[in-house]
């Protein structure tokens, strides 16, 4: 059971590039999110979305699109990086919105904008 | 809104010792709180949760949680720490079930 599945895992952007994160799940979950974390400040909702076709700004949307084409695919992308989007990029996923929801996370995807 | 404060970014025990890792919450509803671990280039994992039922929940590798409603608290403990405990702790509230509050972080570290 694959779960959260992210990638890359690793990449170096240049200032004014862009780039796509790719976050797929198999478990047919509805809730998927995408949180940065960078250190001492523990984890930050960019955008969620509660099924397919709908999405939702979180704390932190600036610099950041999202689409939801599909229940299993969440990708993220960032339009001309930026020094402060230097980051760690977790997706993550729940079933629905049940109480107690055990949220999934990805391996995460480091990301260092130069 | 809800918040939630872990107490100390950085915790150091020896090998053998009590684990105590601090966590506050706030919530304007009974919440559901979660421990998260997260090891080096890794992503985060489900260490236990608190939905319903018993406040002391117990979790993989001996961990347990007490939650206090009267505190507002949800520390995690382990009676004797182990070398492959060292990692980031992660608290976390949810309130609807579908957002989730994550405090800041505690590192843990275990001395030899």
């Amino acid at each position: 059971n694959a779960g959260v599945t992210q990638t890359p895992k690793f990449r170096i952007l240049k200032i004014g590039q862009s780039m796509t994160l790719q976050c797929t799940q198999d478990m047919n979950h509805n809730y998927m999110y995408w949180y940065r974390q960078d250190p001492g400040m523990g984890l930050k909702l960019i955008y969620y979305s509660v099924g397919a076709g709908i999405t939702d700004k979180g704390e932190v949307p600036n610099g950041y699109n999202v689409s939801r084409s599909t229940t299993e695919d969440f990708p993220l992308r960032l339009e001309l990086a930026a020094p402060s989007q230097t980051s760690v990029y977790f997706c993550a996923s729940i079933r629905g919105k049940n109480s107690g929801n055990t949220i999934y996370f990805g391996e995460g995807s480091w990301l260092t904008v130069v | 809104a809800q918040s939630v404060t872990q107490l100390g970014s950085h915790v150091s025990v020896s090998e053998g010792a009590l684990v105590l890792l601090r966590c506050n919450y706030s919530s304007s509803v009974p919440p559901y709180l979660f421990w998260y671990v997260q090891y080096p280039n890794q992503g985060l994992q489900l260490l236990l949760k608190y939905t319903t039922g018993a406040t002391l929940v117990k979790g993989i590798n001996g961990f347990e949680a007490e939650f206090k409603k009267s505190e507002t608290s949800f520390h995690l403990t382990k009676p004797s720490a182990h070398m492959s405990d060292a990692a980031e702790y992660f608290c976390a509230v949810s309130d609807t079930g579908n957002q989730f509050y994550f405090g800041t972080g505690t590192s843990l570290t275990v001395i030899p």
